[in-house]
């Protein structure tokens, strides 16, 4: 049980270039997250998918894009990526149908774009 | 929408002391409030969560008090030990039916000195 798996761990970038992150869980869980971490700013929720087959925007969704390819993955693209988006991306999921609303995180992919 | 206070932002405490990070939030509607643990270079986990119709939990030598008419909650670690050492993040959820909003706080670094 290998609960929220996110690649790549590290990735660096030039402005401009485009890339996916990749997440994935076994836990069956509906509701899954992406979230950025900068320092001083917290946890921002970026998107999120509900369910399959849904997803909608959060705080911060500029740049990013989204997809829910079923219901163990959710990948977020960055189409042109600026040094803005630099910053540590967290995958998360949630079982929607619980009453707990604990978030199960992956561990983080650091991403430095130059 | 949600806006989730936290203070202070840093926190330094002696072995043996005790910490305590306050949190305020806006939405009254919100009625799910859990405690998460960073340690450097981890992912988020949770440690402790508390109810909007409970006032109070604890869990060995953490503890969560719930204000709801202030809308305010506050996270209590006693008798600190180093692995304490963390940043720790508030949210306030609500969490009804299919609908689930969370907003989390800024975060507190807390350093507990040996």
């Amino acid at each position: 049980n290998a609960g929220v798996t996110q690649t790549p761990k590290f990735q660096v970038l030039k402005t401009g270039q485009s890339m996916t992150l990749q997440c994935a869980q076994d836990m069956n869980h509906n509701s899954m997250y992406w979230y950025r971490q900068d320092p001083g700013m917290g946890l921002r929720l970026i998107y999120y998918s509900a369910s399959e087959g849904t997803t909608d925007k959060g705080e911060v969704p500029n740049g990013y894009n989204v997809s829910r390819l079923n219901k163990r993955e959710f990948s977020l693209r960055l189409e042109s990526a600026a040094p803005s988006q630099t910053s540590v991306y967290f995958c998360a999921s949630r079982n929607g149908g619980a009453r707990t609303g604990e978030l199960f995180f992956g561990e983080g992919s650091r991403l430095t774009v130059l | 929408g949600e806006n989730v206070e936290q203070h202070p932002s840093t926190l330094s405490v002696q072995e043996g002391d005790s910490a305590v990070i306050k949190c305020t939030y806006s939405d009254s509607a919100s009625n799910y409030f859990p405690w998460y643990k960073q340690e450097l270079g981890k992912r988020p986990q949770l440690i402790i969560d508390i109810r909007s119709n409970v006032g109070e939990k604890k869990d060995q030598r953490i503890a969560v008090t719930l204000n709801k008419t202030a809308k305010h909650f506050s996270l209590h670690i006693t008798e600190t030990q180093p692995e304490d050492s963390a940043v720790y993040f508030c949210a306030a959820i609500y969490s009804g039916g299919s609908n689930y909003k969370l907003t989390f706080g800024k975060g507190t670094l807390l350093t507990v000195n040996p």
